[in-house]
């Protein structure tokens, strides 16, 4: 059975930094590209940033570029986000998601952890 | 960069087809997929490249894509079907997918 557990989540004041962590199992991890996904309270869906099988593709949205930065252990079956310079804005539950197998692209996800929340404030 | 237009909310009765539509410039020389996303979980493929269902998904959930919008359809409507749904394209304007704003299905 697949599964992508999420933790590292907390309260964090505006200007910190927190890292974000997804242990996947039940699948090859290094055979996949990983994405994060974040969903503010009450709102819609927001793609934060994707990685590649071997960590050779990165994105990222302009809305995290130069703050965030995700990276994958693929000997732990790990991903990762780290994120910096944190804003009130980025207050979020932020999910997990494994990419389709086969995609040419880092979409779409065919399996999601149950997120971690991320709240920053003062 | 890309922006996908979805009406915030839509209703139906039991036993009928809803109708649930992704607005986009030129949308249908992209390939859409669809999540539904129930209160308090993680959001699940339903429909992916227009109009494949993933394994587990009910035949009632169909996708088509042309023109300016892209549709999910919903027949046959339950209960369990009360979500909210989003659509997702690749920009490749800016590199990376787009999630529509979402589409509250009340089932009355």
């Amino acid at each position: 059975e697949v599964q992508l557990v999420e933790s590292g989540g907390g309260l964090v004041k505006p200007g910190g930094s927190l890292r974000l962590s997804c242990a996947a199992s039940g699948f090859t991890f290094s055979s996949y590209s990983m994405n994060w996904v974040r969903q503010a309270p009450g709102k819609g869906l927001e793609w934060v940033s994707s990685i590649s099988s071997s960590s050779s593709y990165i994105y990222y949205a302009d809305s995290v570029k130069g703050r965030f930065t995700i990276s994958r252990d693929n000997a732990k079956n790990s991903l990762f986000l780290q994120l910096d310079s944190l804003r009130a804005e980025d207050t979020a539950v932020y999910y997990c998601a494994r990419v389709v197998v086969g995609a040419t692209l880092p979409y779409p996800a065919d399996y999601w952890g149950q997120g971690t929340l991320v709240t920053v404030s003062s | 960069s890309y922006v996908l237009t979805q009406p915030p909310s839509v209703s139906v009765a039991p036993g009928q087809t809803a109708t649930i539509t992704c607005g986009g410039n030129n949308i249908g020389s992209k390939t859409v997929h669809w999540y539904q996303q129930k209160p308090g979980q993680a959001p699940v493929l339903v429909v992916y490249d227009d109009s494949d269902r993933p394994s587990g998904i009910p035949e009632r959930f169909s996708g088509s894509n042309s023109g300016n919008t892209a549709t999910l359809t919903i027949s046959r409507v339950e209960a369990g079907d009360e979500a909210d749904y989003y659509c997702q394209v690749w920009d490749s304007g800016s590199d990376h997918p787009v999630f529509g704003g979402g589409t509250k299905l009340t089932v009355l």
